[in-house]
């Protein structure tokens, strides 16, 4: 069974730094690029971005809101995909959700975490 | 970037009747080389993570119930609930993945009316 787990969001001050991590199981990690997905309180989804596999690169690719503060990154050894975020704003508020790229190899998403809240407020 | 807009942002229908769902594209997202649309519909319920129900603008995942269709041309899609059940009661939201940025439309909320 394909399962996303996020952690390490919680409470954090403007202009601070928290990382996120997407571990995943019931499938083999290193062959599918993953994307965070964020979503405010109330709102609706905004993808964050994404990184490819190694076998495609391992590339990684931002929306324009997040490009220059965060970096997806990933161990493939520990199935863990991990979203690190700098110089936060309290509009990056919002639950994270990672997601696996579909296996047809397109950019819709066929798996889903439950998400992790990330609360930027001083 | 591909800009989705959705109408309407909400609507309620009577159980058992159709409830339709409107995505536009900004600009078409049928890729060229392929002849395929590059569109995703997502159902969200209250506290949960979005599901995938139908990718390639028309093709149900595995399990979604055939109440569910999607159809549509390159700039211009409809998501169909043909018979509306208390469960599909959420959130309904478009995706392009035709090209980076990914984007979503703003979300369709589906009650009973």
């Amino acid at each position: 069974e394909v399962q996303l787990v996020e952690s390490g969001g919680g409470l954090v001050q403007p202009r601070g730094s928290l990382r996120l991590s997407c571990t995943a199981s019931g499938f083999t990690f290193g062959d599918c690029a993953m994307s965070w997905v964020r979503q405010a309180p109330g709102k609706g989804l905004e993808w964050v971005g994404l990184i490819r596999s190694k076998a495609h690169g391992g590339t990684t690719e931002y929306a324009a809101s997040a490009a220059g503060r965060f970096t997806i990154s990933r161990d493939d050894s520990k199935s863990i995909a991990y979203l690190q975020m700098n110089s936060l704003k309290t509009d990056d508020t919002a639950v994270y959700y990672c997601a696996r790229r579909s296996t047809l190899l397109e950019d819709f998403f066929d798996y889903w975490g439950q998400g992790t809240l990330v609360t930027v407020s001083s | 970037d591909i800009v989705m807009t959705q109408s309407p942002d909400s609507l309620a229908v009577s159980l058992g009747e159709r409830a339709t769902i409107n995505c536009k594209p900004s600009q078409t997202v049928l890729h060229s080389s392929n002849n395929k649309k590059y569109l995703a519909w997502y159902q969200q319920k209250p506290g949960q993570p979005p599901k995938l129900l139908i990718s390639w603008a028309s093709t149900r995942e595995s399990g979604v119930p055939d109440r569910f269709s999607g159809s549509g041309s390159g700039t211009d899609f409809t998501l169909t609930i043909s018979s509306l059940q208390a469960e599909d009661v959420a959130v309904y939201y478009c995706q392009q993945y035709l090209r980076t940025p990914l984007t979503f439309g703003g979300g369709t909320k589906v009650e009973i009316k």
